[in-house]
Parts: C-alpha cells; structure tokens; sequence
C-alpha cells in the first residue's frame, strides 16, 4: 500500500501523560498535513510542511502541541500533558506541491485518541 | 480566513434517488474545491473535485457544480445505491499565508434507503 500510513491506530492514554503520532506520507509527495476529526465535524487544520518547513500553524495547536518533519519524510505530531479535549482522531494528509490551483491532499487512515 | 457552511447536515434517500449536498464558502480567492467521503471508522476519501476555471465536472454518477459568482458549490449523485451512504465533506482551500491548507464544511451523513 503506497498510500499515507499512520502509527498508532488507536491510543488510550490517561490525563497528564505525552503521546506521539507518526505519519509517513506518499514517498513523493513534499507536503504534509496534520488535521484534527472530531465525531460529526469536518477535520480541522492543525499545521502544514513543505519538506522539512513548518510553514502554517492553526491557533488550534496550543504549545503543548509540537510537530516536526525532520528530513522532509515523515513527520511526529506529539502532545503533551494529555486533556480529555484532545479526545480526537489526529489525521495526516498528504500532497505533491504545484504552484497556482490548490493540490489534492489524501488522508491517511487516523490515529484515534482517547484521553481518560 | 475562509468559512465553509454545508446543507443538509443529513440526507435520506430512496435508493435509485438523486442527492444533491449544497456548500457556500466565503473567501473569493479560493479556487480549488474537493469533495471527500468518509465511511465510519475510515479515512476521507477523495471523490470529486473542481477548480474554480470550470463551472461544471462529471464522474460517471458523482458531478460537482460551482457558482463562482454565489460562492457557491454542490455535489449531485444520481442513481444512488446503499454503497453510497457515508458522510461527505467539501471543503475549499485557504489563500490566507501560503494557501495551502484547507477549510472542511461540517459534512452531511446521507443514507441510502432500499
């Protein structure tokens, strides 16, 4: 499956406590995103790469969130200090950067979060 | 930045009916609108898109419609079947910054009735 792949599936932590979610995109795709789905809303954007770039970040992602796309592949979206707010399905997205007319952007299947 | 409303928030359908799911979005300078399915427990998936320099595109029984003028795009399936229940989103990108992000709508959960 070459499609975007993301790990863990499904996470249950307790309140307090540091989670990590990684994503890795379409090998030739330069730009990923991470969105966040809660039940029965759209997702919402959380922050964009252009390669290694973190060029967008939603006022949605408090300081206890931090995400990093070291060499322009993967990327890790962590959160700190978990709240039962963060209760969510964390999905990465990924495109093949063109100028001019937006790119289509193909999701990865979600990392579910449950914070008890 | 950009606002995406959608309509309805749930659509019931007799199989072989026609759904139309309607959006309005806000910001002038958008120019690419995709439509995603999203099947419960999975990914949204990609079905249809358009660009803001044509009015109209056709996918076999899926087809999206775009009123530059309104602000205004709708997905229209005809013929549907039970496979076709799911929730569908559209969404339109953000010109704000560098542009590339995108703004959902709320989505619609159809069901289709045999």
């Amino acid at each position: 499956d070459t499609g975007v792949s993301q790990d863990p599936r499904h996470k249950i932590t307790k309140r307090g406590q540091n989670v990590t979610f990684r994503c890795d995109p379409i090998s030739e795709h330069n730009r990923l995103y991470w969105y966040r789905q809660t039940l029965g809303q759209g997702p919402e954007f959380l922050t964009y790469f252009q390669n290694e770039a973190q060029l967008e970040k939603s006022r949605l992602l408090s300081d206890r969130f931090s995400a990093e796309r070291p060499k322009g592949s993967f990327s890790t979206l962590e959160i700190q200090r978990t709240e039962q707010g963060d209760s969510a399905m964390y999905l990465c997205a990924s495109s093949l950067g063109r100028t001019g007319f937006g790119n289509t952007i193909y999701f990865g299947e979600g990392s579910w979060l449950t914070v008890v | 930045g950009e606002n995406v409303e959608q309509h309805p928030s749930t659509l019931s359908v007799q199989e072989g009916d026609s759904a139309v799911i309607k959006c309005t979005y806000s910001d002038s300078a958008s120019n690419y609108f995709p439509w995603y399915k999203q099947e419960l427990g999975k990914r949204p998936q990609l079905i249809i898109d358009i660009r803001s320099n044509v009015g109209e595109k056709k996918d076999q029984r899926i087809a999206v419609t775009l009123n530059k003028t309104a602000k205004h795009f709708s997905l229209h399936i005809t013929e549907t079947q039970p496979e076709d229940s799911a929730v569908y989103f559209c969404a339109a990108n953000n010109r704000d910054n560098y542009g590339q992000n995108f703004v959902f709508g709320p989505g619609t959960r159809l069901s289709v009735l045999p």
